[in-house]
């Protein structure tokens, strides 16, 4: 597609369900990233994938998060047990070429996945 | 670990009004610094990305700056518009392979007409 594309919107759970957040990267986009951002505040990295590789996970707040890539296109972040303080925009970001490359390293945002955990 | 910072967190001005977006960051080995518009509810466009060789980049009626050495950045919108209401964020890349994008908190502007 034309740009990122994020699924679902919108996201209503209630403490300790599982929820599963999808995103479409920019067709061709090598590199993936999930940042995380709570009312108010900046984004925050959770990590990174290289086509299916996952580079860098050093931001996962905890073992109850969990992301894969598997054909090194589409991306599912996944919350296991969710508690109140999951409760954020999930953003996704895609970039043509690998982090460390030459090139502007210029990164394109989804409009992000609502979750709201009650 | 880098740290950005955003003053002010919010801002409120009449329209017409210039106005100076700012921006720092305590390590200054980045690779570019990227300024993002966020809408209530929206993902990040991007506005405007300096490389850490770059002063300044310049689109329309924004212009961004950037002094690496002194860890700042800053945003100038010329002749504010009601349509200029969002949130500001700056993030800063990393010089090394793997440092992503950091984020400051962001600026949230209101421009009244």
């Amino acid at each position: 597609g034309a740009g990122v594309s994020q699924s679902p919107r919108y996201k209503v759970a209630k403490r300790g369900q599982d929820v599963a957040l999808r995103c479409d990267p920019i067709s061709g986009h090598v590199s993936l990233f999930w940042y995380q951002q709570a009312l108010g505040q900046g984004p925050e990295f959770l990590t990174y994938f290289q086509n299916e590789a996952q580079l860098d996970k050093s931001g996962l707040p905890s073992d109850r998060f969990f992301a894969e890539r598997p054909e090194g296109s589409v991306s599912t972040l996944k919350i296991q047990r969710t508690q109140q303080e999951d409760s954020a925009v999930y953003l996704c970001a895609s970039s043509p070429r690998p982090q460390g490359q030459m090139g502007t390293g210029e990164l394109f945002f989804g409009e992000g996945s609502r979750l709201t955990v009650l | 670990k880098q740290e950005v910072t955003q003053i002010p967190a919010a801002l409120s001005v009449p329209e017409g009004e210039n106005l100076v977006l700012n921006c720092s960051f305590t390590d200054s080995a980045i690779y570019n610094l990227q300024w993002f518009r966020q809408d209530p509810g929206k993902g990040l466009t991007s506005l405007l990305l300096i490389q850490s060789s770059q002063r300044e980049q310049t689109s329309g009626r924004l212009n961004a700056s950037l002094d690496k050495s002194s860890g700042r950045s800053t945003l100038y919108i010329a002749a504010s518009q009601p349509g200029d209401s969002a949130t500001y964020l700056c993030a800063v890349r990393g010089n090394n392979a793997g440092n992503m994008l950091t984020f400051g908190g962001g600026t949230r502007l209101m421009v009244k007409p």
